[in-house]
């Protein structure tokens, strides 16, 4: 029983556009999360995290927004870029008890 | 400046042969973590270390066992290797335990025929 969900296997977007990554979670304990992103034949890479104190937070060309309410979190790249081309992981923990991940969005920007 | 290494890169059993996949950190973080991934599913913890000379299960530890050698290296062991064990295996480090950015290495295949 899966407690964070990425229910979009994959999404394709064009250069320049913006890209919309989605993830829902179960446990309401959940206090911090995390979004990885990773490549072919590499492991995953920390991209940018938010704590459930906050609703937003922005780093670049990426922000997370989370919905406490609605148990769901998202990450957005404005612009994409072909280099964001890869698979997507969010992650979740209680009190840093343990990351709890998603199955991954595999993301594909053409050029 | 290495990160987490993992070796082998890939690996081919057969079912009931043992193995061990070796992973190093240089970055000497105190606490060291194992997953596997599997099509359709998230990372899942099979057993982390929290500092050396301890180590806990996580969500699926059946059929493994670790070593924390030292604060370096954490080795994950197969006794008996089942199909069921086909999967990509990562090893991942953090300065402490579940806080903040875990560093992952490059990932280790493996297949149980």
């Amino acid at each position: 029983d899966q407690q964070v969900k990425q229910n979009s296997p994959s999404l394709s977007v064009q250069e320049g556009r913006i890209s919309i990554l989605n993830c829902d979670y179960t446990n309401s304990m959940f206090d911090y999360f995390l979004w990885y992103k990773k490549y072919p034949a590499e492991g995953p890479t920390f991209l940018i995290s938010i704590s459930s104190i906050k609703d937003k937070n922005e780093d670049g060309r990426f922000t997370v927004f989370l919905n406490k309410s609605a148990k769901h979190l998202s990450l957005h790249i404005v612009p994409s870029q072909p280099g964001d081309s890869a698979v997507y992981f969010c992650a979740a923990s209680d009190n840093f008890n343990k990351f709890y991940f998603g199955s991954g969005t595999k993301l594909n920007v053409k050029p | 400046n290495a990160g987490v290494t993992q070796t082998p890169k890939f690996q081919v059993l057969k079912t009931g042969q043992s193995m061990t996949l070796q992973c190093a950190q240089d970055m000497n973080h105190n606490s060291m973590y194992w997953y596997r991934q599997d099509p359709g599913m998230g990372l899942r913890l099979i057993y982390y270390s929290a500092s050396e000379g301890t180590t806990d299960k996580g969500e699926v530890p059946n059929g493994y066992n670790v070593s924390r050698l030292n604060k370096r290296e954490f080795s994950l062991r197969l006794e008996s290797a089942a199909p069921s064990q086909t999967s990509v295996y990562f090893c991942a480090s953090s300065e402490a335990l579940y806080t903040d950015t875990q560093y992952f290495g490059p990932g280790t295949r493996l297949t149980v025929l």
